[in-house]
C-alpha cells in the first residue's frame, strides 16, 4: 500500500515537444506529492510539488495534474529542452510532507534536437 | 546557503568489510534522512532523525546498518559487515520543520562492494 508506481521507465521526446510522466499511488493517506529531478552524479532536487486540494499546479514549463479519485498524478514538461534530459522521480508523503518520501522507480527522459 | 555535504563521494570495499558515510545537513535543519538508491530505482528511506532522535528506522537492516546523529547536526551511517547487495548510492537529505517543506539532498556516496 506504500508503493508509488511510475511510468514510463524511459522517454525520448523531441525538442519543443511535451514530456508526460505518470504516477499512481494506493495509500489514501498521502497528502503531499513532489516531483524530483536528478542529474547524473547529483542528488535529487525538488522540481514542483502539489497538495491534493488542487487538481493542477503550474510553474513555468512544468505542470502537475492531480486526479484524487483515480489516485494518479502526472508531470507535464512543455516545450521540452535538451537541458531537461535527466531522471525524474515522483514521490508521495503523508502528514503534509513531515513523513518519509516514498519514491517511484524513476523515468529517464532524453530530449533530442 | 550551503547545501547538504556528504563524504566520501565514492567508496569501494570488499564484502564483509566495514564502511562509514558522513553527512552535514543544511544549518538549522532539524530533520535528517538517509536514503539508499540502488541503480535504476528510486531512493528508499533507511532512517529519519528529528534533531538527534530517531523517528523512523523501520527499513534499516539493523543487523548490519547503524546510524547516529550526534548533537542533532552531523550524522554518520555505518555498514558492518557489507554485502554485495549493499552496492548503491547513499543519499543524505535534510529539511526544516513545517508542512510540505522541501527535502534538500546531498550529492550522495556511491558504494561499490566487491
Amino acid at each position: 500500500q506504500q508503493q508509488v508506481k511510475q511510468s514510463p521507465q524511459s522517454l525520448i521526446v523531441q525538442k519543443g515537444g511535451i514530456s508526460i510522466i505518470n504516477c499512481a499511488y494506493e495509500n489514501t493517506a498521502f497528502d503531499y506529492f513532489p516531483w524530483y529531478q536528478q542529474f547524473p552524479g547529483k542528488g535529487p532536487a525538488l522540481l514542483i510539488a502539489i497538495r491534493p486540494d488542487v487538481s493542477e499546479k503550474k510553474e513555468g514549463r512544468f505542470t502537475i495534474s492531480f486526479n484524487k479519485s483515480a489516485k494518479q498524478f502526472s508531470l507535464h514538461i512543455m516545450d521540452s529542452q535538451p537541458g531537461d534530459s535527466a531522471t525524474y522521480f515522483c514521490a508521495a508523503s503523508d502528514n503534509f510532507g513531515n513523513e518519509k518520501l516514498t519514491f517511484g522507480t524513476g523515468t529517464r527522459l532524453t530530449i533530442i534536437p | 546557503e550551503a547545501g547538504v555535504a556528504q563524504s566520501p563521494r565514492y567508496k569501494i570495499i570488499e564484502k564483509r568489510q566495514s564502511v562509514a558515510f558522513w553527512c552535514n545537513p543544511i544549518s538549522g535543519h532539524a530533520t535528517l534522512y538517509w536514503y539508499q538508491q540502488i541503480l535504476g530505482q528510486g531512493p528508499k528511506l533507511l532512517i529519519q532523525f528529528q534533531n538527534n532522535g530517531v523517528v523512523d528506522d523501520s527499513q534499516l537492516p539493523k543487523d548490519r546498518f547503524s546510524a547516529e546523529r550526534l548533537k542533532g547536526v552531523d550524522s554518520t551511517l555505518k555498514i558492518q559487515p557489507a554485502k554485495l547487495e549493499d552496492s548503491a548510492v547513499y543519499l543524505c537529505a535534510s529539511r526544516t520543520s513545517g508542512r510540505a517543506v522541501e527535502q534538500f539532498f546531498g550529492p550522495g556516496t556511491r558504494l561499490t562492494v566487491l
